[in-house]
């Protein structure tokens, strides 16, 4: 099942400029996660939003949760080449060791 | 820490043949371990839920007997994909669950494996 959808699909810009990628979801959460994945690699773990958080930092990630629409946004600022690759984001459900169920992901392509 | 591995990397194999996936949690026990396919250009889908020691709990649509799940200790979990056909060719990644109360501790991947039916 997939939990997220995000928009947009496909992202294209040039180095130095900011990315934002959004994803909503349609259950309760835990928590929020997202996720970057280089084509044909596995996933890495970029940042988890808890449920009661609104905004999180981490380097030139920013991450918002507004639980209230069911939805989260995750800004790459002065992007670079390097961070071409696809997000996704990923849900857990109110039960800590279950699933986690992701969004169909935006691929996000920088050019120098 | 917290490391996942996942082998192999790349298997090919003829159509009717099995694989078999392997899912290693190497520095920590994960009494869950999750398998996703993936295809070309989509998201993660999960497959089952496997619970070390007991059967692996199936997503809607997902054949049990095409996707062999076992997860006969702590550390390990594996996935062998029986009779397989061109449609099954996909990327498949495990993910093992760690408890505890450290913020870093959650859900660590395996670098996954492409699968090639030919």
């Amino acid at each position: 099942s997939q939990q997220g959808e995000e928009d947009p699909q496909a992202l294209s810009i040039q180095e130095g400029e900011n990315a934002t990628m959004n994803c909503s979801y349609k259950t309760s959460i835990n928590n929020l996660q997202w996720y970057r994945q280089n084509s044909g690699r596995g996933l890495v773990h970029l940042i988890l939003i808890r449920s009661n958080e609104r905004e999180k930092h981490s380097g030139r990630l920013r991450v918002t949760l507004d639980t209230s629409k069911k939805s989260s946004s995750l800004l790459i600022t002065a992007s670079r080449a390097a961070d071409t690759a696809s997000y996704f984001c990923a849900t857990g459900k109110n039960q800590a060791g279950t699933a986690l169920i992701f969004g169909k992901g935006t691929t996000l392509s920088v050019s120098s | 820490g917290a490391v996942v591995s996942q082998h192999p990397s790349r298997v090919i194999c003829k159509s009717g043949t099995s694989v078999k996936i392997e899912c290693r949690s190497l520095d920590f026990q994960a009494t869950t371990m999750f398998w996703y396919r993936q295809f070309p250009k989509q998201s993660l889908m999960l497959m089952a839920t496997s619970n070390e020691g007991s059967k692996a709990t199936y997503e809607q649509g997902v054949e049990k007997d095409k996707f062999l799940i076992n997860h006969a200790s702590l550390t390990l979990s594996t996935l062998t994909v029986t009779s397989a056909h061109p449609e099954d060719s996909s990327f498949y990644i495990c993910s093992a669950y760690r408890t505890g109360s450290n913020p870093n501790y959650g859900y660590t991947f395996g670098s996954g494996t492409r699968l090639t039916v030919v």
